[in-house]
């Protein structure tokens, strides 16, 4: 149980388009879902967590405006990178949670994204 | 401010050879200590929760302990296949805060 799924997993774009990564949970529902980013040889760094139908909370320095999150469903929130730039380049994880706060989150398999 | 930190950085292991990853932290109120395993390319698979100082957790060849400053990862008699990087985080409101991780390679 507790499978978390993302799409796609590697995806490439030039600068200046948009790209959405969806991730999913499988077999359970999730309260809350979160988004983080890792570069190479380093560790998750939250990007901004979302609650089902409500706005997503960013974390200090993370544009809300360039990485749009949207929980429309409790097994479905999507990330989406506007405009995006080489520098956005990077490994993004998404994770999900069922209830409260205790409980453990489960963490997709990540997308590659690579700007060109 | 909320910290965990990890050691050692990198841990080079021969088959059968028994170690333990160590996690320090400093948070106020804290919800739960998680472990993860992290495979190059892929996404943390969770292995562990404690939640309060004395608990113990045990998963085929690793045990998870923790005390009120910090929490080791042993790993008795590792085989290659274990060879990951095992990262710690800890809950501090609703978010987990990660440390920068240990990377495990044993060799046969």
């Amino acid at each position: 149980g507790a499978v978390v799924s993302q799409h796609p997993s590697r995806v490439i774009c030039k600068s200046g388009t948009s790209v959405k990564i969806e991730c999913r949970s499988l077999d359970f529902q999730a309260t809350t879902m979160f988004w983080y980013r890792q570069f190479p040889k380093q560790s998750l760094m939250l990007m901004a967590t979302s609650n089902e139908g409500s706005k997503a909370t960013y974390e200090q320095g993370v544009e809300k405006d360039k990485f749009l999150i949207n929980h429309a469903s409790l097994t479905l929130s999507t990330l989406t990178v506007t405009s995006a730039h080489p520098e956005d380049s990077s490994f993004y994880i998404c994770s999900a949670r069922e209830g409260n706060s205790y409980n453990e989150q489960f963490f997709g398999p990540g997308t590659r994204l690579t700007v060109l | 401010e909320d910290q965990v930190t990890q050691s050692p950085e990198a841990l080079r292991l021969q088959e059968g050879e028994s170690s333990s990853l160590n996690c320090s932290y400093t948070v106020s109120g804290l919800r739960g200590l998680f472990w993860y395993r992290q495979d190059p390319g892929k996404g943390p698979e969770f292995l562990f929760t404690l939640y309060s100082a004395g608990e113990e957790k045990e998963k085929e060849r690793l045990k998870a302990t923790l005390t009120k400053k910090e929490s080791f990862l042993h790993i008795t008699a590792p085989k290659p296949e274990d060879s990951a990087t095992y990262l710690c985080a800890v809950q501090a409101g609703t978010a987990l805060i990660f440390g920068k991780g240990t990377t495990l390679s044993v060799s046969s």
